[in-house]
């Protein structure tokens, strides 16, 4: 089955770039889309297509994806960013989840 | 604004069969092509795709949960759900609903409910 692998976590300090990655097989030739989960809430779309930003989301959130890496990248980081963060493409029409991303706003 | 709402019981016994419902409220299931989702997260894990069903019927479920997964529409009632049979305590989960607009490759899924929590327990 299609895996998509993310880093534990990432610490960023706020002001700062936080890049989060996602890695599968040939994961440039699906689109990737990228969800921000805080604690006991429900995830929240923030990338679709690769690059996307849904209406309502800051401009600070972009992302992109090439070879076998997806990265979203959060610029100029706020404390609300804090959150977890998943990947999710489609393989043989069934969606995978990566396996998510803490960001922690230092 | 569209807004999606899980229901059913909170606590199922093992073997059992667990049932969900759906209901979307500020627009038709039917009204436009969308597919409607399930997705679960047991405590402090990831995300897993259950399965979907679109406005015309054709459902698409996880490899892996397929053999016990049904997912079907209600548009009387405006309303999709879920039925997962045999469960056990692995079963144990949020469980959210979602809207997924279709725009081919890469539709954004960009409605959940606020999930519900349904544990496996004799």
């Amino acid at each position: 089955s299609y895996e998509l692998t993310q880093p534990p976590s990432v610490s960023v300090s706020p002001g700062q770039t936080a890049s989060i990655t996602c890695s599968g097989e040939k994961l440039g030739d699906k689109y990737v889309g990228w969800y921000q989960q805080k604690p006991g809430q429900s995830p929240v779309l923030v990338i679709y297509r690769d690059s996307k930003r849904p209406s309502g989301i800051p401009e600070r959130f972009s992302g992109s994806n090439s070879g076998n890496t997806a990265t979203l990248t959060i610029s100029g980081t706020q404390a609300m960013d804090e959150a977890d963060y998943y990947c999710q493409a489609w393989d043989s029409s069934t969606a995978v989840f990566g396996t998510g991303t803490t960001v922690t706003v230092l | 604004q569209v807004q999606l709402q899980e229901s059913g019981p909170g606590l199922v016994k093992p073997s059992q069969t667990l049932s969900l419902t759906c209901t979307v409220s500020g627009g038709s299931i039917t009204a436009e092509t969308y597919y409607w989702n399930w997705i679960r997260q047991p405590a402090g894990k990831g995300l897993e795709w259950i399965g979907r069903i679109y406005t015309s019927g054709i459902t698409n479920y996880n490899p892996s949960l397929k053999s016990r997964v049904s997912i079907f529409l209600d548009t009387s009632k405006n309303q999709f759900s879920l039925r997962l049979s045999s469960v056990t305590a692995a079963d144990t989960a949020v469980y959210y609903c979602a809207r997924e607009r279709d725009l081919g490759s890469g539709s954004p899924t960009d409605y959940w409910g606020q999930g519900i929590l349904v544990t496996v327990s004799s």
